[in-house]
């Protein structure tokens, strides 16, 4: 149980586009996703918190309308990286939690690389 | 503040025990966590502890937390070359209704044969 999936898993995408990563919960109804991104040999580092059908908590410094959240169900959330700059590549990582009291489980991660 | 630190390398021989060290500076956290990432691929939860407790054992994996100190330890036993992978430490943060993780930043664990 407690599978997170995402998808896609690598995405190259040209300067300027936007890209979408959908993030879901298998098994379990996600109440609150995360969204996290991770740098090379670095510690992941949390972007923003989102609760079902209300608006996502972004960590300071994280630009909200270039990160797009939505979590629009209790299974799916999705990041929308707008208008891509080459320092946007990075690997994004979701995780979902089925609520208070239980852990975060991970989703495998999508690579992002803008060219 | 809000930090967490481990350790960045440990080498150890296949069969040997290992033993990854974490240490916390906030004493609100309610849980703790340790995740496995192997390399490309995302993260695992391992295992996690309540803040009210002291051990863990979950088949070869031991977890111990000493809240006095903010140290929580993972024991590997008989560590197989499998096991080598990125070993992320977490405490939880409870805020109202936010929650957060705060990370340390990995400790990879090479098994040797």
């Amino acid at each position: 149980g407690a599978v997170v999936s995402q998808h896609p898993s690598r995405v190259i995408c040209k300067s300027g586009t936007s890209v979408k990563i959908e993030c879901r919960s298998l098994d379990f109804q996600a109440t609150t996703m995360f969204w996290y991104r991770q740098f090379p040999k670095k510690s992941l580092m949390l972007m923003a918190t989102s609760n079902e059908g209300s608006k996502a908590t972004y960590e300071q410094g994280v630009e909200k309308d270039k990160f797009l959240i939505n979590h629009a169900s209790l299974t799916l959330s999705t990041l929308t990286v707008t208008s891509a700059h080459p320092e946007d590549s990075s690997f994004y990582i979701c995780s979902a939690s089925g609520g208070q009291g239980r852990p975060q489980y991970f989703g495998p991660g999508t690579r992002l690389t803008v060219t | 503040g809000e930090d967490v630190e481990q350790s960045l390398f440990l080498s150890v021989r296949e069969g040997d025990s290992s033993v990854i060290n974490c240490t916390y500076t906030d004493s609100s956290s309610t849980y703790l966590y340790w995740y496995k990432q192997e390399p490309g691929a995302g993260l695992q939860l391992l295992t996690y502890i309540f803040s009210n407790m002291d051990m863990k054992q979950d088949q070869r994996l031991t977890v111990l937390l000493n809240k006095k100190d903010k140290h929580l330890s993972l024991r590997i036993a008989d560590t197989q070359t499998g096991d080598s992978a990125i070993y992320f430490c977490a405490e939880r943060l409870d805020a109202g209704n936010n929650r957060k993780l705060i990370w340390g930043l990995g400790t990879s664990l090479a098994v040797n044969p």
